[in-house]
């Protein structure tokens, strides 16, 4: 069965840092995206990128995010300067037109 | 802006019985769909069950359905004879279509045996 899948499943990191999430959606999949969920809480929407443009942000995305599909396969999401608030559970996801959301199993991100 | 709303923090079943997690949602959209993930301690998003708004008839999966009622924007899902493996964290979703979805702030159930 396709899946969607993330690397790496964790990654610590100094705050300031540069760090890269990377994913590989389902192939016949238009529409991708990014989650994050701080531990205990919420899933919260970051962004979604359709037709190789985002499509929607959150406020959370701000300057300090990129998103980018750099070769038709993986869909990546880049935190220019990591912050100590960006540890959290970092999910990518893709979609057909359906709106059925499948996810990847995350990459936990720890900021020291 | 679209809102979905699980009142249940938390929810206890005992093994083998039924228990119900509440969800109630917010749009002027007609058309959309619904989502109960599941997410256990390994803290991937895994699908349980979706509800298309079109469909008068509640979606069903094994032991898993919900009582869709789209006057009342409620959606809640029914667990019958639960098991241990049941445990986790149950997302309610909003999405529409090519849109991202809305998530409530999860219900944790406890499966006791």
């Amino acid at each position: 069965e396709p899946e969607v899948t993330q690397t790496p499943s964790h990654q610590v990191t100094q705050m300031g840092q540069e760090v890269i999430l990377r994913c590989v959606p389902i192939s016949n999949h238009l529409y991708f995206y990014w989650y994050r969920q701080i531990l205990g809480q919420k899933v919260e929407f970051l962004v979604s990128f359709y037709n190789n443009e985002i499509s929607e942000k959150s406020e959370i995305f701000d300057d300090q995010f990129s998103v980018e599909r750099p070769d038709g396969s993986n869909f990546t999401l880049k935190i220019r300067s990591t912050k100590l608030e960006d540890s959290a559970m970092y999910f990518c996801a893709s979609s057909e037109i359906t709106g059925e959301l499948f996810f990847g199993e995350g990459s936990r991100l720890t900021v020291l | 802006a679209q809102t979905v709303t699980q009142s249940q923090p938390e929810m206890s079943v005992q093994e083998a019985e039924t228990v119900t997690l509440s969800c109630t949602y917010d749009t002027s959209e007609s058309d959309y769909y619904l989502f109960w993930y599941k997410q256990p301690p390994s803290r991937q998003m895994i699908l349980v069950i979706r509800q298309e708004a079109y469909k008068q008839q509640n979606a069903t999966e094994n032991r898993f359905s919900v009582n869709f009622q789209k006057a009342a924007k409620s959606f809640s899902l029914k667990i019958s004879d639960s098991q241990l493996g049941d445990a986790a964290m149950y997302f309610c979703a909003y999405g529409e279509y090519g849109n991202k979805l809305v998530f409530g702030a999860g219900t944790i159930l406890r499966v006791k045996s």
